[in-house]
């Protein structure tokens, strides 16, 4: 199975700060790699497909990068609504699995 | 408008039965996956399993390999997850989450179902 490795678990930031989370995978799974948004109470909502492709209706604050086994996602100018959780999950091989989440918290 | 609608909440005692549901609006079969996904309380997603809505096929992450049976009934388009003795361990909420053909993301999400284990 491939293990996703986010870092960091936890981030404080602040309003308008660039952020970047990143997820490691235990083996390369080219671009097959997703970024999800979880609000408190709500599902996860997908933000980010094939580590770089853009969602429609997602804010264009919301970047990814990355391939093989390194991955990033990055907000660029945080809004508070963004300080909540991130997981990043593969579709390479089956099982699939995600990350373990990075929660983003206001300072 | 496509909508996962699940089923509500439960309440059950270790050892017990419980299916809950999934069913996919907005959307015809023919080319789409629904997964299920499990978030303990406070925690991660873990993706536990996926099944063709056209033709059944399954697949499990081996962790729940054994420990659920996840079905479907196409003509209705619902999914199920199945499990046959809860644990207190299984107390989480379950997701369902829609993906397509080539079963890459996972773009439509259910609303969970609380699923609560206690004697």
């Amino acid at each position: 199975e491939i293990v996703l490795t986010q870092s960091p678990d936890f981030q404080s930031v602040t309003p308008k700060e660039r952020v970047s989370i990143t997820c490691r995978a235990s083996q390369s799974i080219g671009s097959s790699l997703h970024w999800y948004q979880q609000k408190p109470g709500q599902p996860p909502k997908l933000i980010m497909k094939s580590a770089s492709q853009s969602i429609s209706g997602v804010p264009s604050r919301f970047s990814g990068s990355g391939s093989g086994t390194d991955f990033t996602l990055t907000i660029n100018g945080l809004e508070a609504e963004d300080a909540v959780v991130y997981f990043c999950h593969q579709s390479s091989r089956l099982p699939h699995s995600f990350g373990q989440g990075t929660k983003l918290e206001i300072k | 408008e496509v909508q996962l609608v699940q089923s509500g909440a439960e309440v059950k005692k270790p050892g017990e039965s419980l299916k809950i549901s999934c069913k996919g609006l907005g959307f015809t079969s023919t080319a789409y996956w629904i997964g299920w996904v499990r978030q303990m309380p406070g925690q991660g997603l873990e993706w536990m399993g996926i099944i063709s809505l056209r033709d059944s096929d399954t697949r499990y992450s081996p962790t729940f390999q054994g420990q659920v049976t996840i079905s479907v009934d196409k003509s209705i388009n619902t999914a199920y997850l199945q499990w046959n003795g809860l644990k207190a361990s299984d107390t989480a909420i379950y997701y369902c989450a829609r993906t397509g053909r080539f079963v890459t993301t996972f773009d439509y999400w259910g609303q969970g179902t609380l699923v609560t284990v206690s004697s």
